[in-house]
């Protein structure tokens, strides 16, 4: 089993409606959790972070957290197409030597006008 | 408030040769991490380094190696470069004294092993 998984997509969306990610993971000591965005031909930028269970919303997103389950997942209401992108899950272990960042592949989403 | 610097941007390398990849954090951030990026296998974590301490390392062999000055900057070396070398190695810096994954990148270096 992967550490963490994302559906690769293409996730195609009309624009307005809502956009929703998935991401699992595997380790059971994993505290805290991230949303990353990678436009094409440029690097990841942080989008949300969520360490407790249930939602945490900014703007048009919201991280849903399930521990239990061992999911996380991220809602985007009233997609743009400028929200195209591919969105990348990251689980982290810990803090100092505990420290283990560990990313999905990342799951490929298309807004269409 | 200036951004994570990589350089160079872009390089282009033959087998067998060493290349050394240089990287500024964000000022006021003391940990910063590496990053292989492919199209097969995603974002791969190389290591990890807080005040010159690496403090946490990936699984890439040794000829992946890398260091943190004084002054937080870093550099990572890849030495006997092998074809499947080539990617976008990325430098991402954090604040704090714990490692967190809040992780701020820079823009990559590219690199082309022929």
């Amino acid at each position: 089993q992967k550490e963490v998984e994302q559906n690769s997509g293409p996730l195609s969306v009309p624009e307005g409606a809502i956009a929703s990610l998935n991401c699992t993971y595997s380790d059971r000591v994993s505290q805290s959790f991230f949303w990353y965005r990678q436009y094409s031909g440029k690097s990841p930028e942080l989008i949300m972070s969520i360490y407790s269970n249930g939602d945490k919303e900014d703007g048009r997103f919201t991280a849903q957290l399930n521990k239990a389950s061992q999911y996380v997942s991220l809602l985007i209401r009233d997609s743009q197409p400028s929200d195209s992108a591919t969105y990348l899950c990251a689980v982290n272990r810990g803090g100092g030597s505990n420290y283990k960042l560990t990313f999905g592949k990342g799951t490929l989403l298309t807004v269409n006008p | 408030k200036a951004g994570v610097t990589q350089t160079p941007r872009y390089l282009i390398k033959t087998r067998g040769q060493q290349v050394t990849l240089s990287c500024s954090p964000i000022s006021g951030h003391r940990s910063v991490s590496w990053y292989q990026q492919t199209p097969g296998q995603g974002l791969q974590f190389l290591f990890e380094y807080f005040s010159e301490t690496q403090r946490n390392k990936g699984n890439f062999p040794g000829r992946f190696s890398g260091r943190q000055f004084s002054n937080s900057r870093s550099e990572m070396n890849v030495s006997t470069l092998e074809l499947g070398d080539s990617a976008l190695y990325l430098c991402a810096s954090s604040y704090g004294a714990q490692g967190t994954g809040e992780l701020f990148f820079g823009e990559g270096s590219r690199l082309t092993v022929l």
